[in-house]
């Protein structure tokens, strides 16, 4: 089966610094990846998907992710974070129906 | 429903005891997931439904938990003689395949039961 590393436990960043969140990967099959973000006390919601064509996709927020197929990693990046971006971000990679996750990066924003 | 449903949204029991969680998902997706989330990690795996059967179980981590979607819409997590490493948030997600890209699965999850062994 496919499997996820996530490289960060943890990124503390201040507010309007940029942050990168790295997700790297691993499967025999082509696959689909996924970012999604668990705020506190709520539950998973997607935040962008890559399935097939170019390989930048935005999401919501003002998130964005680049796949990698060289390099097998699927990073997640945003220019400017707020305050409200604190929360858990998962990484995820699906193939034939079975999706499985990392074991998240909690992103702090700091003031 | 317009979203995924799980029901209790709490529960708390005593080790040994038999408990069911339930999950209501999206009308109209056939596959349904379960995933357990332990306090700080990421949801690992249990079942994936498509419709009334058991795509993959692989993740159940022993006989004590079953899973059932009799009609190919709720489903129940069952959990026997409940142990405290069975604490955790159980997450149901369910999806339908995106037209025209098979194999493509967006899931969408529903809130979580938290379940507190004592």
């Amino acid at each position: 089966a496919q499997s996820v590393t996530q490289l960060d436990s943890q990124v503390p960043v201040f507010e309007e610094a940029p942050v990168e969140l790295r997700c790297n990967y691993s499967s025999s099959v082509s696959v689909y990846l996924f970012w999604y973000v668990q705020y506190p006390n709520q539950g998973l919601q997607l935040l962008l998907k890559y399935l097939s064509g170019s390989t930048l996709v935005k999401g919501i927020n003002g998130f964005e992710a680049e796949f990698n197929k060289s390099q097998t990693s699927f990073h997640l990046r945003k220019p400017s974070v707020h305050i409200s971006d604190t929360a858990e971000y998962f990484c995820a990679v699906s193939a034939y129906n079975d999706m499985r996750f990392g074991a998240g990066t909690r992103l702090t924003v700091k003031p | 429903g317009a979203g995924v449903s799980q029901t209790p949204s709490n529960k708390v029991t005593e080790k040994g005891k038999y408990v069911e969680l339930r999950c209501d998902p999206i009308s109209g997706h056939t596959a349904l997931y379960w995933y357990r989330q332990s306090l700080g990690q990421g949801p690992e795996f249990l079942i994936y439904f498509q419709g009334t059967g058991a795509a993959d179980d692989s993740g159940l981590p022993n006989d004590r938990f079953f899973a059932v979607r009799p009609e190919g819409s709720v489903s129940t997590l069952k959990i026997q003689r409940t142990e405290r490493g069975d604490s955790a948030v159980y997450l149901c997600a369910s999806s339908d395949r995106d037209r025209g890209l098979s194999g493509a699965n967006v899931l969408t999850f529903g809130a979580g039961s938290r379940l507190t062994v004592l």
